[in-house]
Formats: C-alpha cells, structure tokens, sequence
C-alpha cells in the first residue's frame, strides 16, 4: 500500500534554532518528492520538488533532503524564525501513465510552533 | 498576482442543500484540482482536470461534481449536502500536463464548509 508517514506530528522550538522533520514513504514507483508549507487557514505552499536523482535541494533556510534507496526525505529548518510556525507537508508523486496525471500521496504533516 | 482565488471562504449548509464551490487562476494553468482536508488527515483529491473540457475522478469523488467551464476555472458541486462532506476545501492548478507530473500545485486558500 503506497504511504507517506511523517514525524513528529508535532514539535515545538525557540525562536532561533534548527529542526529537522521527517519523512518516509512506501510510494513505488517514484517521481518525485514535495514539501510544502501551510499557514493556519491558508493553502499549502510549495517549498520544494526534488526528483529520485537529486538528494539535496534549498529554498533559503528550507533544505529538503532525499534517500530514494531507502525511501526517506527529511526538511531541516535552520535559524527558525516565528513565522516558521505551520504544518509542513511531505508530499510524494507516482508518475504518470499515459493519460492520467501523476497520483500525489499526501502525509499528514507535522504541526511546527516556534516560540520566542 | 491573485494566483488561485475561492469562493466562498465560508459556508454553513443544512443537510439536502446543494451548493456549488467556485475556484479560478489566473496563471494559464492546465490542470487544477479539488481537495479535502479533515482534522488528522491527509489532502484527498476528489476530482481533477488536467485540461480543459476533461475531468476524471480522484480518491473520493462520491457525492461531488465538477465543470471545468473554461481554462480558468474549476467549479465544484454539493448537490445534496450531507454533515460527513463537513470539510475545508482546497482548489489547486498546477502546469503538470497528461503524464508529467513534475510541477508543482499552486493552492487557494480554501472554503470552510459546515453542513448542520
């Protein structure tokens, strides 16, 4: 059964410290890998999409990783900040096959609160 | 830029009342797309359009219809409400074409949706 299990579900730091969150996925076969950030009562945003050949990607102080052999991604967050605070989504894309769209397998987040 | 615009941002319905949910881009968009977010869960996709004039079904399309009425915009229809279709719902476009997939999806901000 193709899954996305993140963790923490939830985790709380200070202002000015790094995390990292957790990922990992059963999805076969792969094409890529999301991570998305969402506000309180807003829609996700895209952070990052790395596919199965890149390991690493950044988007300022957001820095996605990727082990497609052991099917595991994890999103370090350095020098939070309180806007920081949110759900971050992990995100993973089965490829498309003739006519259909790529299916997108959600996880269900994990809720970061940055305190000050 | 607006991006992807929905409305209403909120709605209270009574059970056996039909409503339609509105969605529109304005970034020239192929496809978008029609979720559900409930506490605890993932995004689940109920419909989608990867072009205009085609829609097909995603994970839980029971109880929903949709028109994709022009490339802009993706409507999504309630005909008869019941209190487990209580959600937020999250319209999405994406660039993503028939079997590439590798774009990302671009969120409004939902529509809080209450059915008594």
């Amino acid at each position: 059964k193709n899954q996305v299990e993140q963790s923490p579900q939830s985790l709380i730091i200070l202002e000015g410290k790094n995390c990292t969150l957790q990922c990992n996925y059963t999805v076969s076969p792969f094409s890529n890998l999301r991570w998305y950030k969402q506000d309180t009562g807003r829609g996700p945003v895209s952070l990052t999409i790395m596919t199965f050949s890149e390991n690493t990607k950044s988007n300022g102080r957001y820095t996605a990783t990727l082990d497609a052999d052991t099917k595991q991604s994890s999103l370090h967050i350095t020098a939070s900040q309180l806007s920081d605070s949110a759900s971050y989504i992990c995100v993973v894309s089965g490829p498309g096959r003739g006519s259909t769209l790529g299916r997108l397998y959600f996880g269900r987040g994990t809720q970061l609160t940055v305190w000050p | 830029n607006a991006g992807v615009t929905q409305t209403p941002k909120f709605q209270v319905l009574k059970t056996g009342q039909s409503m339609t949910l509105q969605c529109a881009q304005d970034m020239n968009h192929n496809s978008m797309y029609w979720y559900r977010q409930d506490p605890g869960m993932g995004l689940r996709l109920i419909y989608y359009s990867a072009s205009e004039g085609t829609t097909d079904k995603g994970e839980v399309p029971n109880g929903y219809n949709v028109s994709r009425l022009n490339k802009r915009e993706f409507s999504l229809r309630l005909e008869s409400a019941a209190p487990s279709q209580t959600s937020v719902y999250f319209c999405a476009s994406s660039e993503a074409r028939r079997g590439y997939s590798n774009q990302p999806q671009h969120f409004g901000d939902g529509t809080r949706l209450s059915i008594l």
